[in-house]
Parts: C-alpha cells; sequence; structure tokens
C-alpha cells in the first residue's frame, strides 16, 4: 500500500517557468512533510519542509502549498533553472512514528 | 553540510553470497537509517536503528538482513544470503535526533547488484 504519492511521474518545464509538482497521502496522522531533491549519482537532500499547521511554506523560489481536508501538498518552483533539474520526493511522517515514507517521486527536467 | 559517507559505492556478488554495506554516519548523529531505491524511484524504508537497537524495521527488512554500529564504528547493513531481488541502491541516513520530524541527512549510496 502506498502510502505518499507524486505525480506526475516525469515533468518537463522550459526554464523560466514554474513547475509544480504534486504530492498526496492516506494516513491522516501525518503532520510532517518534507521535500527532497535528489540528483543522479547522490542521495537525496531536504529542499524544504512544511508541518501541517501551516498552508503554505516560501523558501526562495521553492514554495509548499498544503491542503489538510485534502491531503495533499504540492511543491511550487518559479523561474525553474536547468540546475533544477533533479527528482523530487515528497515525504510524509507522523508524531508517533520512527520514520519518513518517501513518495514515488517526479522527476524534473528543465530545458535551456 | 554534513556528510555521511558509503562504501563502497558500487558492489557486484553473486546469489547466495554475503554482503556488508557500510556507513560512515555524521560525527554527532545518533540514529541512523536504511532506505531501498529501485529503478531510482521509490525509496522504501527498512530499518532504523539507535543506541545499539533497531528501533523499527519494514516488512522489507527481511530475516537475511540485519544492521549493528560496533563501537561507534560504521553503521552496516549486512545481507546473508544475498537473492537477486536485493539488486537496488541503498542509501543509509543519519539524523541527531530521533523522532519523524527530523533532517535527515544522506550518503551517495551503494549500488548492489545480485547476479
Amino acid at each position: 500500500q502506498q502510502q505518499v504519492r507524486q505525480s506526475p511521474q516525469s515533468l518537463t518545464v522550459w526554464e523560466g517557468e514554474t513547475a509544480i509538482l504534486n504530492c498526496s497521502y492516506e494516513d491522516s496522522t501525518f503532520n510532517y512533510f518534507p521535500w527532497y531533491q535528489q540528483f543522479p549519482g547522490e542521495g537525496p537532500a531536504l529542499l524544504i519542509s512544511i508541518s501541517s499547521v501551516s498552508d503554505k511554506k516560501e523558501d526562495g523560489r521553492f514554495t509548499i502549498f498544503f491542503n489538510k481536508r485534502e491531503k495533499k501538498l504540492s511543491l511550487h518552483i518559479t523561474d525553474s533553472q536547468p540546475g533544477d533539474s533533479a527528482t523530487y520526493f515528497c515525504a510524509a511522517s507522523a508524531n508517533s512514528g520512527t520514520y519518513q515514507r518517501f513518495g514515488t517521486g517526479t522527476k524534473l527536467q528543465v530545458v535551456p | 553540510g554534513p556528510k555521511v559517507l558509503q562504501i563502497p559505492s558500487h558492489q557486484i556478488i553473486d546469489m547466495g553470497q554475503m554482503v556488508t554495506l557500510n556507513c560512515d554516519p555524521v560525527s554527532n548523529h545518533l540514529y541512523f537509517y536504511w532506505y531501498k531505491q529501485i529503478l531510482g524511484q521509490q525509496m522504501e524504508f527498512l530499518v532504523n536503528f539507535y543506541n545499539g537497537k533497531v528501533m523499527e524495521k519494514s516488512k522489507l527488512f527481511k530475516d537475511q538482513f540485519s544492521v549493528e554500529r560496533p563501537d561507534g564504528s560504521y553503521f552496516t547493513l549486512k545481507i546473508q544470503p544475498t537473492a537477486l531481488e536485493d539488486s537496488a541502491v541503498y542509501f543509509c541516513a543519519s539524523s541527531f535526533w530521533g523522532g519523524s520530524a527530523e533532517t535527515l541527512y544522506f550518503g551517495s549510496g551503494t549500488r548492489l547488484t545480485v547476479l
């Protein structure tokens, strides 16, 4: 049972456009949602995170929008750059848990 | 930033052999994790470890798997015997605090190929 889902599986945008990556989850006890960025040959690295008490978190060009009622999140990357080309993972965890569950990932390609 | 080192980066072995994957976590971190990634996509949790003990393990953490960190050295994942379906990239991660809201620091992974 996949508890964290992401869409699309892959996404191509032009440089300067806004990329929108989607994430949904099933477990209503999840209350912390980190997004990780992974480049080929490397491990994931934390990009930005949000807790369920907020509906928006912004860090530079990266913004998370969170809808608790619908159990959905999205990561918006504005003014996308070729260096943003990577795989992005949405993850989720609960206070009662001891580990983070990762989504299926979205592979983003930014074309110059 | 903090670095997690994984050794080796690639490992090729024959089915049925034993393999040990090594992880050198961030020096002052206390919590350690192994994740399995297949085909560059899904990151699956295997196990986490604190104070010399497994805290939680998933269904993917088969009886053939074991973890340990003897005397504060490498955090290791041992598979004995290996099976074809164990082929994947294994990522080690560490964090200072436990709990699910902690930032995980990942190594670059060990690509395991079982023939």
